[in-house]
């Protein structure tokens, strides 16, 4: 079946960790994103990627990174200095930066 | 003033009953109209979408967008227990290089049996 799996479904993040999130798909799209989800504000672009090795922040990048090193695979990675991080984050792909795009079923972070 | 507004609800309607949601939005630059449905604690899912004015219709889901009043609808006919859900609008411009798709904060729709 062809889709974006994200894992872990919810992860844990201690003060002063780093954490990464896993976002896979198999539909062959250029590009991916990932978004942040809060409560009341809707979806936040945090970082993009149009092509392999290439990608730019969004709009609320500061305290995370990205790689994008195969086309399939677009990890994020919440680093400590991400002040508030709990959030559900959604990682998402499309064939190209102006079609439609599709979800993956998200990862709830929660700091401990 | 946000780019996409639309109202939080939640909307709370019977089995049956035609809902219709709503966004409006202030950037002209919109071309490309989407509507995502989302369940609690998933990921959004593509509902429908359509390219500049008009209406486009899928089984129960009708996609209306008015550019000239900056103003897209999507009405739901029979609505079912299993529609509850929160109910996303999202917008893209078509102009050249990057353009980013913007997000309504989601609209919770209740159906009742």
């Amino acid at each position: 079946d062809g889709g974006i799996t994200q894992s872990p479904k919810y992860l844990f993040r201690k003060e002063g960790q780093n954490v990464t999130l896993s976002c896979e798909q198999n539909l062959n799209h250029d590009a991916m994103y990932w978004y942040r989800q809060d409560p009341g504000q809707g979806l936040r672009l945090i970082y993009y990627s149009q092509i392999v090795n290439d990608f730019q922040k969004g709009d609320i990048a500061e305290g995370y990174s990205v790689s994008r090193e195969k086309k399939e695979s677009f990890p994020l990675t919440v680093t400590s200095a991400q002040k508030n991080p709990t959030a559900f984050y959604l990682c998402a792909s499309s064939i190209t930066e102006q079609e439609t795009q599709y979800f993956g079923p998200g990862t709830r972070l929660l700091v401990l | 003033q946000k780019e996409v507004e639309q109202d939080p609800g939640p909307l709370s309607v019977p089995e049956g009953a035609i809902v219709s949601l709503n966004c409006t939005y202030s950037n002209s630059a919109f071309q490309y109209f989407m509507w995502y449905r989302q369940y609690s604690r998933k990921g959004p899912e593509l509902l429908m979408y359509t390219y500049s004015s008009g209406n486009k219709e899928d089984g129960r889901f009708t996609a209306q967008v008015d550019k000239s009043s900056k103003y897209i609808s999507l009405f739901i006919r029979d609505s079912q227990p299993s529609d509850s859900a929160t109910y996303l609008c999202a917008m893209i411009g078509m102009n050249t290089g990057f353009q980013k798709l913007v997000f309504g904060t989601g609209t919770r729709l209740l159906v009742s049996p």
